[in-house]
C-alpha cells in the first residue's frame, strides 16, 4: 500500500524555525496535509496544499512540496512552547480517505 | 459551535463483550470515517462512509463493523473486542469527501481491552 514516512522527533529552542519532513510514495497524491495533535486532543488541521503548488504559506506556516522526490516539508517560524504537539503529515489521492504518517513529536524548549 | 463528538471517551472492557462507540456530528456533513491511533503506527483508518447506508472498509477493518442510518450519526461497532483492538480511536468528518475540505476529528475514545 501507499506508505508517508516522517522523522519521530524534532527538538528546538523557543524562538528557532521548526523544519518537519515528510516523504510519501503515491504518485497519484493530490493534496498533501499537515495536522497537529496536541496531548489528549484530536487532530487539527493547519494547512494543506494541493499537489500543482510548490509551495504555501500561512503566518508563520511555511510549507514545501517537491513533488519529484515526492517530499514534504513544514516549517514553522518562530517557534513557539505552545507548538510542542505531534505533527502529522497525511495525504490522499482523491477522496477524503487518508494516508498519515507515524507522527513526529517536536519538543519545544523555553 | 461546530464540532464532531464521541462517546464514551474513556472505556475499559473485556474480551469478546460488545461495545459501540458512538459518533456524531452537526455540520450535515455526507463524510464520516473512524481512524484508530496506535504509538508507532500512525493513524490508521477502519471504515468510512460517503454518505447514509453507504460505508466501505478503510486499511484495518477486521474486527469492527459500522452503520450509517442517520447523516449525524456513525457508530462503530466491535462485537467481540480482543485485546489488540485496545487503541485511541478517533471519529472524523468532512462535508462531501472531497481532497480540499477540511477534515473534522473528534476528541477520541480510549480503549482498553483485558
Amino acid at each position: 500500500g501507499e506508505d508517508v514516512e516522517q522523522s519521530l522527533f524534532l527538538s528546538v529552542r523557543e524562538g528557532d524555525s521548526s523544519v518537519i519532513n515528510c516523504t510519501y510514495t503515491d504518485s497519484s497524491s493530490t493534496y498533501l496535509y499537515w495536522y497537529k495533535q496536541e496531548p489528549g486532543a484530536g487532530l487539527q488541521l493547519l494547512t494543506y496544499i494541493f499537489s500543482n503548488m510548490d509551495m504555501k504559506q500561512d503566518q508563520r506556516l511555511t510549507v514545501l512540496l517537491n513533488k519529484k522526490d515526492k517530499h514534504l516539508s513544514l516549517r514553522i517560524a518562530d517557534t513557539q512552547t505552545g507548538d510542542s504537539a505531534i505533527y502529522f503529515c497525511a495525504e490522499t489521492s482523491g477522496y477524503s480517505t487518508l494516508t498519515f504518517g507515524k507522527g513526529t513529536m517536536l519538543l519545544v524548549s523555553p | 459551535e461546530a464540532q464532531v463528538t464521541q462517546n464514551p471517551r474513556y472505556l475499559i472492557t473485556v474480551t469478546g463483550k460488545k461495545l459501540t462507540v458512538t459518533c456524531s456530528q452537526n455540520m450535515n456533513h455526507e463524510y464520516m470515517s473512524w481512524y484508530r491511533q496506535d504509538p508507532g503506527l500512525g493513524l490508521r483508518q477502519i471504515y468510512y462512509s460517503m454518505n447514509v447506508e453507504v460505508t466501505d472498509k478503510g486499511d484495518v477493518p477486521e474486527g469492527y463493523k459500522v452503520s450509517r442510518k442517520e447523516k449525524r450519526n456513525f457508530p462503530l461497532i466491535l462485537e467481540s473486542p480482543s485485546p489488540n483492538q485496545t487503541s485511541l480511536y478517533f471519529c472524523a468528518s468532512s462535508l462531501q469527501g472531497q481532497g480540499e475540505e477540511t477534515q473534522y476529528f473528534g476528541p477520541g475514545t480510549r480503549l482498553l481491552v483485558l
